[in-house]
C-alpha cells in the first residue's frame, strides 16, 4: 500500500538557519509528490509538486525540493528561514500514481526562534 | 473568484444528531474529494467525485454521505453524528495540476 512518512514531527530552527524536511514515500512507480504548508487556522496551501522531469523542483516562498528515487525520498529545503516560514508542512503522494487522491504524511511542526 | 468555500466554519453537535457540511467550487472542477485531518495523522480521504454524478470511496468514508448533483457543490452529510467525527474537514477541487484546499470546517461531536 502506498505511504509517506514524515520522520520529524516537530523541527526548531533559527530565524536565518537553512531548513530540511524529510519526506519518505511508498510506492513501485514514479509518484506525483506534492508539499503542502498549513499556518494554524488555515487551509492547505501548495508550495511545489513533482510529476516528471528535473528532480530538482521549485517552488514558492524560497522553498525547494529534490526527488531521489533511489531513496525514495522527496525532501523539501529552504536556505534561509524567515519567521513566517513557522507553521505545519505536509508531504503527499497521489494515491495510484495519480494527482486527485492524495495520500498525506503525518505533519511537521516548524517552530522558528528569533 | 472565491476558489473552495466551506461553511459552517464551526461546528458543535451532539451524538446521533445529523449534519451536512457544504463545499462549493466556482473554478469548474470536475474532481472534488473530502479529507479530515487528526492530530498526528495529517489529511484522509473520506469520499470524492470525478464529475457530477459521480462519487466514490476514499480511505475513511464509514459515517459519512456524499452527493454531487452539480460540478459546482459537493456536500459531505453525516447522518448519525459519533465523538470519534470529531474533526477538520477540508474540500478540495482539483484542476490537471494542483489541489485546492478549502478553509476548514472544524467539527466537534459531544
Amino acid at each position: 500500500a502506498q505511504s509517506v512518512t514524515q520522520p520529524d514531527i516537530h523541527i526548531t530552527v533559527s530565524e536565518g538557519a537553512s531548513l530540511e524536511l524529510r519526506c519518505n514515500y511508498s510506492y513501485g512507480a514514479t509518484p506525483y509528490l506534492f508539499w503542502y504548508v498549513q499556518s494554524p487556522g488555515q487551509g492547505l496551501q501548495l508550495l511545489l509538486k513533482y510529476f516528471s522531469g528535473d528532480t530538482l523542483v521549485q517552488g514558492i516562498k524560497g522553498f525547494e525540493a529534490e526527488f531521489k528515487r533511489s531513496q525514495s525520498s522527496f525532501n523539501l529545503r529552504k536556505p534561509s528561514v524567515h519567521w513566517s516560514d513557522a507553521a505545519e508542512y505536509f508531504c503527499a503522494v497521489g494515491a495510484a500514481g495519480g494527482y486527485n487522491k492524495l495520500i498525506f504524511g503525518a505533519g511537521t511542526r516548524l517552530a522558528v526562534h528569533p | 473568484n472565491a476558489g473552495v468555500t466551506q461553511t459552517p466554519k464551526f461546528q458543535v453537535l451532539k451524538t446521533g444528531q445529523s449534519m451536512t457540511l457544504q463545499c462549493a467550487q466556482d473554478m469548474n472542477h470536475e474532481y472534488m474529494s473530502w479529507y479530515r485531518q487528526d492530530p498526528g495523522m495529517g489529511l484522509r480521504l473520506i469520499h470524492y467525485s470525478v464529475g457530477a454524478g459521480i462519487t466514490d470511496q476514499g480511505e475513511v468514508p464509514n459515517g459519512y454521505n456524499v452527493s454531487r448533483s452539480t460540478t459546482e457543490d459537493f456536500p459531505l452529510r453525516l447522518l448519525s453524528a459519533a465523538p470519534s467525527q470529531t474533526s477538520v474537514y477540508f474540500c478540495a477541487s482539483s484542476s490537471q495540476v494542483e489541489q485546492y484546499f478549502g478553509p476548514g470546517t472544524r467539527l466537534t461531536v459531544t
